[in-house]
């Protein structure tokens, strides 16, 4: 049981380039969410998705896509990467929402847009 | 505006010397709080979760109490492998599943 896994670790983007995150949970999730987390500030939500084929915004999506096209996979999309979008981006899930919607965290990707 | 603070920002302590860490929240209508320790380069974890005023929960060295406008988590007797950062997070009722986070405090203890 891996829990939450992030593809790539690390990734280097120069402006324009575009980009795509993997996250996969073997939890058998409903929902799932990508975080970006900024220094001297908390972690924000970009985007998440309450079950396979659905999608809804965050409180800082814009420059983001995101597609679940399986249940336990979600991923972040960056069109056209602006340094703006260096952060480090966690990918979390969570059961069903109804009971303790505890929101378990991936290992993070680091990502830097030159 | 739903909103967490979180504080101090940093405590550095001495091993075996207790002391709390605050989140103070303004929230339309909790429907729970969270706390996650997170170390340097890697995803938080899942602590505690805090439904109700007057609820307590204890892991190990840690115990986090709510009340209606803030929850502490209270560290007994640390060690240097408690060094981490602590991030807060509530969900509102109104919000879904969304949750908001503090900025965190790191805790640095040292032997």
């Amino acid at each position: 049981n891996a829990g939450v896994t992030q593809t790539p670790k690390f990734r280097v983007l120069k402006t324009g380039q575009s980009m795509t995150l993997l996250c996969a949970q073997d939890m058998n999730h409903e929902y799932m969410y990508w975080y970006r987390q900024d220094p001297g500030m908390g972690l924000r939500l970009i985007h998440y998705s309450v079950g396979e084929g659905t999608t809804a915004k965050g409180e800082v999506p814009d420059g983001y896509n995101v597609s679940r096209l399986k249940k336990q996979n979600f991923l972040l999309g960056l069109e056209s990467a602006a340094p703006s979008q260096t952060s480090v981006y966690f990918c979390a899930s969570s059961t069903s929402g109804r009971g303790t919607d505890t929101q378990y965290f991936g290992p993070g990707t680091r990502l830097t847009v030159l | 505006e739903d909103q967490v603070t979180q504080s101090p920002e940093a405590l550095r302590l001495q091993e075996g010397e207790s002391s709390s860490l605050n989140c103070s929240y303004t929230v339309s209508g909790l429907r729970g709080l969270f706390w996650y320790r997170q170390d340097p380069g890697k995803g938080p974890e899942f602590l505690f979760t805090l439904y109700s005023a007057g609820e307590e929960k204890e892991k190990e060295r840690l115990k986090a109490t709510l009340t209606k406008k803030e929850s502490f988590l209270h560290i007994t007797a640390p060690k240097p492998e408690d060094s981490a950062t602590y991030l807060c997070a509530v969900q509102a009722y109104q919000a879904g599943t969304a949750l908001i986070f503090g900025k965190g405090t790191t805790l640095s203890v040292s032997s």
